[in-house]
C-alpha cells in the first residue's frame, strides 16, 4: 500500500493561488492514480480531480475546472494540485488519496487551506 | 451529478449495540459504492469497497450490503472506536465522484 505525505498548511490571500504537494512512497508511482478531495468546515468529502501519473493525463469536476490544476513528477513521485482565484469558500481541508476514480485505499494526512483577507 | 444522501444525520447508540447506516443513489450506482469511516482530526478510512467487500484490516463487525440505488453499512457489537462519521461514495459515474452527507455514530 502507498503513503502519501502532504505539504504543510497554507494561508492565502482571497484572489491568490496555492500549489499543495503530496509525495508518495511504497509503491510503484506508476502503479496508481491519485485524486485530491477536500472538506470545507462541516461539509461533505469533495472530490476535485485525479491524474494518471504516467500517463500525465488529468480530470477534473465541472465545478473546479478552470481554476485547478494537478499534475505528477514522476522522478520524485509527487502530485501537485493548484487552486487559484481562491475565495473564502475554497477554506479547506485537502487530502491527496490513491485511487483516482475508484474507491480510495489511502489518504495523505491532509493539507489546511485558509483563503482569508 | 449522483447525488448521496445518508440517513439518519445522527444515530445515538451504546457499545454492544448494533449499527445500520444508509446511503441512497440519485441514480443506480450499479455495486460501485465505498464507505470510509473518519474520526476528529484524521483523514477519511476505507472501510467497504464494491458495496460489500472489507478493506484490508478492517474487522469483520462491518458489513455492506445493497445495489443499485440503496445501500446499508451495519457494524455489530459496537466498540468505542467505532463511534466516528461515516461517509458513503459512488464511482459508479464520473466526473465528479460524489458523497453523501455523512452519518455521525454517537455513544448514547
Amino acid at each position: 500500500q502507498v503513503q502519501l505525505v502532504q505539504s504543510g498548511a497554507e494561508v492565502r490571500k482571497p484572489g491568490s493561488s496555492v500549489n499543495v504537494s503530496c509525495k508518495a512512497s511504497g509503491d510503484n508511482f506508476n502503479n496508481y492514480n491519485v485524486a485530491w478531495v477536500r472538506q470545507a468546515p462541516g461539509q461533505r468529502l469533495e472530490w476535485m480531480g485525479r491524474i494518471i501519473p504516467f500517463l500525465g493525463m488529468a480530470n477534473y469536476a465541472q465545478r473546479f475546472q478552470g481554476r485547478v490544476t494537478i499534475t505528477a513528477d514522476k522522478s520524485t513521485s509527487t502530485v501537485y494540485m493548484e487552486l487559484r482565484s481562491l475565495r473564502s469558500e475554497d477554506t479547506a481541508m485537502y487530502y491527496c488519496c490513491q485511487g483516482g476514480v475508484r474507491w480510495f485505499d489511502s489518504w495523505g494526512q491532509g493539507t489546511l487551506v485558509t483563503v482569508s483577507s | 451529478e449522483i447525488v448521496m444522501t445518508q440517513s439518519p444525520g445522527t444515530l445515538s447508540l451504546s457499545p454492544g449495540e448494533r449499527a445500520t447506516l444508509s446511503c441512497r443513489a440519485s441514480q443506480s450506482v450499479r455495486s460501485n459504492l465505498a464507505w470510509y469511516q473518519q474520526k476528529p482530526g484524521q483523514a477519511p478510512r476505507l472501510l467497504i469497497y464494491g458495496a460489500l467487500i472489507r478493506a484490508t484490516g478492517i474487522p469483520a463487525r462491518f458489513s455492506g450490503s445493497g445495489s443499485g440505488t440503496e445501500f446499508t453499512l451495519t457494524i455489530n457489537n459496537l466498540q468505542s472506536e467505532d463511534f466516528a462519521v461515516y461517509y458513503c461514495q459512488q464511482y459508479n459515474d464520473w466526473p465528479p465522484i460524489t458523497f453523501g452527507q455523512g452519518t455521525r455514530l454517537e455513544i448514547k
